[in-house]
């Protein structure tokens, strides 16, 4: 069975840091671009990042640009997101999604989701 | 401000057909492939139209999609409760900050 499965969420103080993962299963990892996508509370979908299937190349959303860094570990079939500089803007839902067709930024939609894991930004 | 703009809700009857509209420019839609998302309360998006108009497996041929220009469409017909959910266009952006946009999502009520 195809499957993401993310954890690393958690309440964090304003400015503080986080570490989420995404492993994945079911699926040849290393062939798909991966990106993270986020949902603030009563909120839309708001796309985060994309990593390469090697993991050299990355696009950010401008929101979170320099505080973010995606990487991942394809020995281990595990997506990363480093959450910097944390701001109750940050506050969501994080899902990690793969990309239908493998080696495509986008061709294929996003065609397996995580089910989340929430990031809570307070003091 | 969402990138792509849709409606924020919807409504039909049971039965009926329905069509949700997804606007954007020449850096988006106009030159990327359209994906819709369907998502219920609580639970993470799933793919319901990759491509601007293929059905994943499993998707019911009720959902269809389609695009043209710069706008996209997505089409729900035999409208059945079970349907009632948000709704989200995406696609890719190749502005200079590239990446993925989505739209504010579409809220359908099946009435």
């Amino acid at each position: 069975e195809v499957q993401l499965l993310e954890s690393g969420g958690g309440l964090v103080q304003p400015g503080g840091s986080l570490r989420l993962s995404c492993v994945a299963s079911g699926f040849s990892f290393s062939t798909y671009v991966m990106s993270w996508v986020r949902q603030a509370p009563g909120k839309g979908l708001e796309w985060v990042s994309a990593i390469s299937s090697g993991g050299v190349n990355t696009y950010y959303a401008d929101s979170v640009k320099g505080r973010f860094t995606s990487s991942r570990d394809n020995s281990k079939n595990t997506l990363f997101l480093q959450l910097n500089g944390l701001t109750a803007e940050d506050t969501a839902v994080y899902y990690c999604a793969k990309v239908g067709r493998s080696g495509s930024w986008s061709d294929g939609g996003m065609d397996v989701w995580g089910q989340g894991t929430t990031v809570t930004v307070s003091s | 401000q969402s990138v792509l703009t849709q409606p924020p809700s919807v409504s039909a009857a049971p039965g009926q057909k329905v069509t949700i509209s997804c606007s954007g420019g020449s850096s988006n839609i106009g030159n990327n492939y359209v994906s819709w998302y369907q998502q219920f309360p609580g639970t993470a998006p799933k793919l319901l139209i990759y491509e601007n108009n293929k059905r994943p497996s499993g998707i019911p041929d009720r959902f269809s999609g389609s695009k043209s220009g710069t706008s996209a469409t997505l089409g729900i017909t035999g409208l059945q409760t079970g349907d009632e959910a948000d709704y989200y266009c995406g696609t890719w952006d190749t502005t200079l900050s590239a990446g993925w946009v989505f739209g504010g999502g579409t809220k359908l009520t099946v009435l």
